[in-house]
């Protein structure tokens, strides 16, 4: 089974605080997502990487940034945390595109609260 | 402009029951296609693929209409545990996957 491993399940941080999310997989996947979930908006993509120190930017990238030295993890980071940035943070990863979409595994979710 | 549109529900239903749910896509150049589930509080998890010759996983049927655009899946004989949020996930491109927000399914007894 591939496993997804996001560095805390819960987080409380404040206002302007740089802040590091962590993600690790144990499958060699190259692709790596960061998505972040909020009510009624559902799940939207912040940042994606398809290779070791490659990176694109999603739908919602503003005030994130991302970081991937080594190809099982891959980081996300809030320059300066601000209270619009409280909510769900999903990360994911995928085996190389073949030409189709490939399906993303999932790691637990990190519930951010900036206060 | 939403690429995935789905039905948000709730859909209550009872034990035992039948219910479909479907999703529409707007890009027809779109690949691969997903049902996921989710748990309240818990990360979205793949249910099954979809393939163009529609596919079923015991009690669980997804079918494709390419030429309408849409995906529906079918739960017979729903358990009180496939209570969760369904999300119509679609691919038109080898990274990214464009998900939809989501069906509220809740089985009563």
């Amino acid at each position: 089974d591939v496993k997804v491993t996001q560095s805390s399940r819960y987080l409380v941080k404040r206002t302007g605080e740089k802040v590091f999310l962590e993600c690790v997989q144990d499958m060699d996947h190259e692709n790596m997502f960061w998505y972040r979930q909020d009510p009624g908006l559902g799940l939207r993509l912040i940042y994606f990487s398809y290779d070791v120190k490659m990176k694109e930017k999603g739908d919602i990238p503003e005030g994130y940034s991302v970081s991937r030295e080594k190809k099982e993890r891959f980081s996300l980071i809030l320059e300066s945390a601000s209270t619009n940035q409280t909510s769900m943070y999903l990360c994911a990863s995928s085996s190389m595109d073949r030409g189709l979409g490939q399906p993303q595994h999932f790691g637990d979710g990190t519930r951010l609260s900036i206060l | 402009r939403k690429e995935v549109e789905q039905d948000p529900g709730p859909f209550n239903v009872p034990e035992g029951a039948t219910v479909a749910f479907n999703c529409t896509y707007s890009n027809s150049a779109s690949q691969s296609f997903f049902w996921y589930r989710q748990d309240c509080r818990k990360e979205p998890k793949l249910l099954m693929s979809v393939y163009s010759s529609g596919n079923e996983d015991g009690r669980f049927t997804a079918q494709l209409n390419r030429a309408s655009q849409y995906i529906s899946l079918l739960i017979r004989d729903s358990k009180l545990s496939d209570s969760a949020t369904y999300l119509c996930v679609v691919a038109y491109s080898g990274y990214a996957l464009n998900f939809g927000k989501g069906t509220s399914l809740l089985v009563t007894p």
